[in-house]
């Protein structure tokens, strides 16, 4: 049962347009969520989180908004550069975990920033 | 500053047998989780050690089984091996419950 649902396996976009990644969960209890970032032969970088109170939290070029009553949430990158191309994880973490363990994951969106 | 290095790289192992992973902590770090990362899933968390202590399990037989070392390096083992362990194994350290650090992962196929 796949709690953490990433519908879309690959998005192509060009540079400097904007690129959206969506993920939908079904586990109303998950209060933390998380974008990942992963390059070929890396593990997954930490990109961007939201607390469950929040509906949006920005951090330079990357805003995640969350839609708790549609259990829905997607990662903006605005302007898009090619260094974006990369799998792109979303997660969330369930209560008392302080936001970062015991992570559940999507299956990645590959995202590919055209020059 | 040396990240979170996971070895070996690949193995290759047949089914039945058993296999030991190793993960080095980031300086610092005192929890170590694992992740198991089959083809075209995403990573799955396995269980978590904190202070040589398992401290939360996935969704996993006990056939997985881990340590975590005073230096707080840590182990996976997995006995008795199947086809669908085959998978890219994952380590993660934090200090406590703040952000995660993956290591590049150790690629294990059963034959």
């Amino acid at each position: 049962d796949q709690q953490v649902k990433q519908n879309s396996p690959s998005l192509s976009v060009q540079e400097g347009r904007i690129s959206i990644l969506n993920c939908d969960y079904t586990n109303s209890m998950f209060d933390y969520f998380l974008w990942y970032k992963k390059y070929p032969a890396e593990g997954p970088t930490f990109l961007i989180s939201i607390s469950s109170i929040k509906d949006k939290n920005e951090d330079g070029r990357f805003t995640v908004f969350l839609n708790k009553s549609a259990k829905h949430l997607s990662l903006h990158i605005v302007p898009s550069q090619p260094g974006d191309s990369a799998v792109y994880f979303c997660a969330a973490s369930p209560p008392n975990s302080g936001g970062y363990q015991k992570v559940t994951f999507g299956i990645g969106t590959k995202l590919q920033v055209i020059p | 500053e040396t990240g979170v290095t996971q070895s070996p790289t690949h193995l290759i192992k047949t089914r039945g047998q058993q296999v030991t992973l190793r993960c080095s902590s980031q300086s610092g770090h005192n929890t170590v989780s694992w992740y198991q990362q089959a083809l075209g899933q995403g990573p799955q968390f396995i269980f978590q050690y904190y202070r040589e202590e398992e401290n939360g399990r996935g969704n996993f037989p006990p056939r997985f089984s881990g340590l975590q070392f005073p230096n707080y390096s840590s182990e996976l083992n997995v006995n008795a091996l199947e086809l669908d362990d085959s998978a890219l194994y994952l380590c993660a350290s934090s200090l406590w419950l703040n952000e995660q650090y993956f290591g590049p992962g150790t690629r294990l196929t059963v034959t």
